[in-house]
């Protein structure tokens, strides 16, 4: 069973701080792992993904990987409010476009103005 | 680029109705559309993969006749919610890639079975 893990939050993080989101992953064949924002009652929106180990940056958000360790985290430097929303991790096996994703249950992180 | 559009956006049924929900990439071919589910304050879960001209693969749990997946062409999916009833009330979110790494999602569909 193929099974990805968040704290479900809620999170809350001053404004301006950096917000720390983990994730961890149960199934070792997973190759890419994927960062998505939902606000409520709609659909998600891609952040970014990664699939190698280390640390991949884009604007305020960095994501890093630890295959070892089956972690994946997102960090958001200079929080915003607008940055409230809930925060899924997803995890697919293969390395191309095949594989649906695997969801976790999402992270809800509060920036507090 | 990457856009990625559901009709209907919202639709209320009786039970016992059918109801086709369209997915279409607008500004790319994609080889592969999936279907996720999304019940209240749940995560999204993955109902089923269809690569345009073959059958879809559904996942464990997911009944096939009674969720009509049809990938006709590059750019259209369809999910079709047969005999509906008050427990398929749920937000139907589709995506759809290209081959790479990324999936796109669409905007989601809302069904609410009375």
């Amino acid at each position: 069973q193929k099974e990805v893990e968040q704290n479900s939050g809620p999170l809350s993080v001053p404004e301006g701080a950096i917000a720390s989101l983990n994730c961890t992953y149960s199934d070792r064949g997973s190759q890419s792992f994927f960062w998505y924002r939902q606000y409520s009652g709609k659909s998600p929106e891609l952040i970014m993904f990664i699939y190698s180990n280390g640390d991949k940056e884009d604007g305020r958000f960095t994501a890093q990987l630890n295959k070892a360790s089956q972690y994946v985290s997102l960090l958001i430097r200079d929080s915003q409010p607008s940055d409230s929303a809930t925060y899924l991790c997803a995890a697919k096996q293969s390395g191309g476009g095949a594989d649906g994703l695997t969801f976790g249950k999402g992270t809800h992180l509060i920036i507090q103005p | 680029g990457a856009v990625v559009s559901q009709h209907p956006s919202r639709v209320i049924c009786k039970s016992g109705t059918s109801v086709k929900i369209e997915c279409r990439s607008l500004d790319f071919q994609a080889t592969t559309m999936f279907w996720y589910r999304q019940f209240p304050k749940k995560s999204l879960m993955l109902m089923a993969t269809s690569n345009e001209g073959s059958k879809a693969t559904y996942e464990q749990g997911v009944e096939k006749d009674k969720f009509l997946i049809n990938h006709a062409s590059l750019t259209l999916s369809t999910l079709t919610v047969t005999s509906a009833h008050p427990e398929d009330s749920s937000f139907y979110i589709c995506s759809a890639a290209s081959g790479k790494e990324t999936q796109y999602f669409g905007p989601g569909t809302r069904l609410l079975v009375l």
